[in-house]
């Protein structure tokens, strides 16, 4: 079975320039998360879909992060303009539904953003 | 915010030890977790305690779940020097909207 496919895995930007990860889930999942991992940091919830309708996305910076899930299963996350403190690993992971009922969320390998 | 927090930060132990981390959570969960993190790597999925279980074993791993106190603990025994990585436990707290939530983790270096 694949796993959480991301890209890029690593992006150096500089201040107010752009960038965009991509994340397909593992096939058949339903749940596709966004995490943002500073250095020394537990991961943190940036937005959460169910299929391509968002369950949560009450922790994502609105005024520069955008993010989204075509057809309900690709996603995409964009940060426009970014700042210093948006240097961190953004790990997509998925599951086949919702938390509650006890599933395990799968990670990919992240991608690693360094704003100069 | 983060819910669960782990300890010790960090723990360096001789191979062939016991490794013991905690966790302490604030609120009612539906179920807890333990994840590892490889240096430069995503996190792997490692153990799922339910609010309804008080012990759970696999392999080498043992988890154990309080809720009246609120904490859990992961053993992992005969430590490997493979086992060197960043600990991590999340909470799926009840309610709606259920939501993964991690600690800031726990660093174990197992010495060869």
């Amino acid at each position: 079975e694949a796993g959480v496919a991301q890209s890029p895995r690593y992006k150096i930007i500089e201040k107010r320039q752009s960038v965009a990860f991509w994340c397909n889930p593992i096939s058949g999942h339903a749940t596709l998360y966004w995490y943002q991992q500073i250095l020394g940091q537990g991961p943190k919830l940036l937005i959460q879909f169910q299929n391509n309708g968002v369950v949560d996305d009450s922790q994502l910076p609105k005024d520069r992060f955008s993010a989204e899930r075509l057809k309900g299963v690709d996603s995409t996350l964009k940060i426009q303009p970014a700042k210093l403190e948006d240097s961190a690993v953004y790990l997509c992971a998925s599951s086949l539904t919702e938390l509650y009922s006890g599933n395990t969320i799968y990670f990919g390998e992240g991608s690693w953003l360094t704003v100069v | 915010s983060q819910q669960g927090e782990e300890d010790p930060q960090a723990l360096s132990i001789q191979e062939g030890e016991n490794a013991t981390m905690n966790c302490s959570y604030k609120t009612s969960i539906n179920n807890l977790q333990w994840y590892r993190q490889n240096s430069g790597r995503g996190l792997v999925h490692l153990i799922l305690i339910r609010s309804n279980e008080r012990e759970k074993h696999s392999g080498r791993l043992r988890v154990t779940l309080d809720t009246s106190k609120k904490s859990s603990s992961l053993l992992i025994t005969a430590s490997r020097a493979a086992d060197t990585a960043s600990y991590f436990c999340a909470t799926d707290a009840t309610g709606a909207n259920s939501k993964l939530t991690f600690g800031k983790g726990i660093t174990l270096s197992v010495r060869p």
